[in-house]
Order: structure tokens, then sequence, then C-alpha cells
């Protein structure tokens, strides 16, 4: 059975840092694509960020660049989240996904096919940046 | 990134058919996916590459697309299916959610 378990939510001052983390288990994490999602409060969902099977490429939403960074240990089958210069609006509960991802070359159109979704989620965790 | 539209909200009725749509530019060159979310849960997927379910997701539960819009179904809606609907795509600037429908079954 896959399980994806978050911890290392809380609350943090702005301009503060913190450190999520999700252990795997279930599948072989070493194979995966995976990503962070949030959701704030009452809000809908945002894709994060996320970080190919190696770790050897990493992607970002525009509103975290150079404030987050995504890693990931496949010898402990773990992922995280650094996040630093926290804002209030990073306000939201965090949650780790196994991201299924590929390209393709679609030649009816001419242009590339990006297959990316998410297929088991963790529970998630829950940051509050206030003072 | 581009972005998806989705109704705020979906009614019906028990038994009847919910239709949740999705529109958005890039939606004819990418697929789509559709999660369900209940109150306190993470989000479940419920279909893939626009019309594919995965494994344990009801019959009831199917996908299409037409042009920049595509289409969750619910045929026979059960009171347990009350929850938010978020469609998914992904491009070359990354991925992107729908802003959620919530479907309340009356």
């Amino acid at each position: 059975e896959v399980q994806l378990v978050e911890s290392g939510g809380g609350l943090v001052q702005p301009g503060g840092s913190l450190r999520l983390s999700c252990a795997a288990s279930g599948f072989t994490f070493s194979s995966y694509w995976m990503s962070w999602v949030r959701q704030a409060p009452g809000k809908g969902l945002e894709w994060v960020a996320n970080i190919k099977q190696d770790g050897s490429e990493k992607y970002y939403v525009d509103s975290v660049k150079g404030r987050f960074t995504i890693s990931r240990d496949n010898a402990k089958n773990s992922l995280y989240l650094q996040m630093n210069s926290l804002r209030a609006e990073d306000t939201a509960v965090y949650y780790c996904a196994r991201d299924y991802y590929e390209l393709s070359y679609d030649y009816v159109w001419g242009s590339y096919r990006y297959t990316e979704y998410f297929d088991y989620w963790g529970q998630g965790t829950l940051v509050t940046v206030s003072s | 990134s581009y972005e998806l539209t989705q109704p705020p909200s979906v009614s019906v009725s028990p038994g009847q058919t919910a239709r949740i749509t999705c529109s958005g530019d890039a939606l004819p060159k990418q697929y789509a996916y559709w999660y369900q979310q209940k109150p306190g849960q993470a989000p479940v997927l419920v279909i893939y590459k626009d019309s594919e379910r995965p494994s344990g997701i009801p019959e009831r539960f199917s996908g299409s697309s037409s042009g920049t819009t595509v289409t969750l179904t619910i045929s026979g809606v059960q009171a347990e299916d009350e929850a938010d609907y978020y469609c998914q795509s992904a491009d070359s600037s990354g991925t992107v959610f729908g802003g959620g429908t919530k479907l309340t079954v009356l």
C-alpha cells in the first residue's frame, strides 16, 4: 500500500524558515517524480514544486522561486521542502504527492505533450505564517 | 502558465447526472485530470488523461474532452459524491489546477 506521510508543519513568523518532510513507503520511491501541492485555508489547490527521480531536475511555481527548495533522499525514501523567507500568503496545508510525469512529442499538433498527474497524496501538514 | 476555469458550484439530486466543466486554451493539446476532495481529506484522483479511470474509482465517474473544454460526468449521483472537484493540466510552464467546483447533492 502506497503511503505518504508529511511532517514538519507548524507556526512560523513572517520571514522565518521551515523544513517539511514526506516519508514514502509501499512503492519504489526512486522511480517516481514527486511534488508538493498546497491549499490555503478555504481555497483551491496550487502546485508548488516537483523533482525528478534522481533530483537532477526541479521546477517551482513562480511565487516560491528563490525562497523554496525541493529535494529528496532516495536512500531514505524521503522528500523535503525547505521554505525560507516565509510570507503570510504561504499559509496552507502542504501535501506531498506522487507525480506521474511523462513528456512526449505529439506529431499531430507538432508540439510536446506534458503528462503529469498526482496519483497518491499524503494527508498534508499545516504551515501557518503569522506574527 | 495558463488558466483553467471551472464553475464554482453545481447542484444535482440523487440519481441524476452531474456534469462539471473545465475550460483552458491548452486543453486541446494537453491532457486533463480530475480530483475529488471531501472536507478535511486529501484529494483523490478520479480521472486521468481526459477519460481514463484509476482502479477503484466507480464506473459512474467518466471524463470527456471537446476542444478547449473537458467535462467530468458523474452518472447516478450518490450522496457520497458531494465534494469539491478540481481539474488539472500541465504544459511547459508547469502544472495548474482549476479553481474547483463544489458539487452539492440536494
